[in-house]
Formats: C-alpha cells, structure tokens, sequence
C-alpha cells in the first residue's frame, strides 16, 4: 500500500472552509484515495473516496492534482460536529489483503467557535 | 435502521480468560471485517470474511479466532494466547467488493 503523510492537526472556525491535505507521493495508477474520520470514542465513518476525478458529496468535496501526488478534502461550512481525526488512505479496489483500510494517525482537526 | 451493532460497547476481562465479541450487520453486506484500535493509534485488521463461511487473517491475527457462519454475523474471540488484548475493537462490513466499509460503535475491551 502506498503511504500517506498528514499533518498532524489543524483547525479552523466554524462556518468557515476546513481544507485538509494529505501527501501521497507513491501512490500506484490502481489506487484509489478514501477519506474517513473518527469522531472520540466511535467508529470511524466514510467521508468520500476517488481516483483521479474530483468528487463532491453531500458530505464534502475531494480535489486530487492531476499527478495524484496529494489531495485535499474539503468540508466547505464546518460546524463544531465535524471536530474529529480525519484519515486519508490509499488502497486498491480489489479483493485480498490489499482490501484492508489501513488507518494512520491521521489529522486532528479542531473546528472552533 | 440498517447497521452495524456491536455489543458491549464496554467490557471486562480477567487475564487468561477467552472472551467473544459480538458484531451483527442488518445491511445485506457479504464481506466484514474486524480491526483492532490502540490508543492515538490507527486501526489494524484482524481478519476479513468476503463470504459466509470462509474468512482470512489480517496484520495481527494471532491471539484472535473468527467465525462467519451466517451472513449477518461475525463473532470475534480474544483467547487467552493474544499477549495484549486490552484495546477497541472495531467490526466494519461491505458491500461485496472492497467498497467504503461501514463501521460499527466498537466495543472497548479491558482485560485485568
């Protein structure tokens, strides 16, 4: 699996755009990128995933450079909820071993009032 | 509501002792997974069930047993052979194909 280098926190003020970057410099033509957070204390949620197309959901929005280098989630009006660890992970779409979600340490992001 | 259930969400152990954690999804999904959590560590897979009946080891399968034998249902025992099992555990299920996994509420296991 290829790696993934976050920072380690972040915040921002609710209300305002919370961009989160994730660096992934090895990632294979295969892999997609997924996106998941964690808010303490309950199991991680699935945020949104791509390949090489930015992707939008009601949840947030994924913007990949065209090298597929790194990526950037956007949540685009954050609110106190969204305070949380948000992990970025590389994987292919296939059956096997390589099916595991493999968590770093992920970004803590702090959205403040 | 579809889910993921896992219960207890707390729960204690003496050392030596085998105990098994509970996992059910009402979501249709054929494959399902469990991770172990440390603590400010991400997560780690145990072992994975593509389908009933047939399941594989992860990064740390030692010291756990699965079993899978309805599709629903995906039992996790830390035996007394798991060196360090105080931790949270985590049961996820998708759908056939390696999808984004839904995640249940954990279960934190302590053992004294």
């Amino acid at each position: 699996d290829a790696k993934t280098t976050q920072p380690p926190s972040m915040d921002c003020a609710e209300g305002r755009a919370a961009n989160l970057p994730c660096n992934h410099s090895t990632i294979s033509g295969n892999e997609y990128v997924y996106w998941y957070r964690q808010i303490h204390s309950q199991g991680p949620q699935y945020i949104i995933h791509g390949l090489k197309n930015n992707e939008t959901n009601e949840m947030a929005s994924l913007i990949i450079t065209e090298d597929r280098k790194s990526s950037t989630l956007i949540l685009p009006h954050a609110t106190l909820r969204d305070t949380a660890v948000y992990y970025c992970i590389v994987r292919v779409a296939e059956w096997g071993a390589n099916s595991k979600l493999t968590f770093g340490k992920g970004i803590t992001l702090s959205v403040r009032p | 509501d579809g889910g993921i259930t896992q219960s207890p969400k707390y729960l204690f152990r003496k050392e030596g002792q085998n105990v098994t954690l509970s996992c059910e999804q009402n979501l249709n999904h054929d494959a399902m997974y469990w991770y172990r959590q440390d603590p400010g560590q991400g997560l780690r897979l145990i072992y994975y069930s593509q389908i009933v009946n047939d399941f594989q080891k992860g990064d740390i399968a030692e010291g756990y047993s699965v079993s899978r034998e309805k599709k629903e249902s995906f039992p996790l025992t830390v035996t007394s052979a798991q060196k360090n099992p105080t931790a949270f555990y985590l049961c996820a299920s998708s759908v056939g194909t390696p999808n984004e996994q839904f995640f249940g509420p954990g279960t934190r296991l302590t053992v004294l």
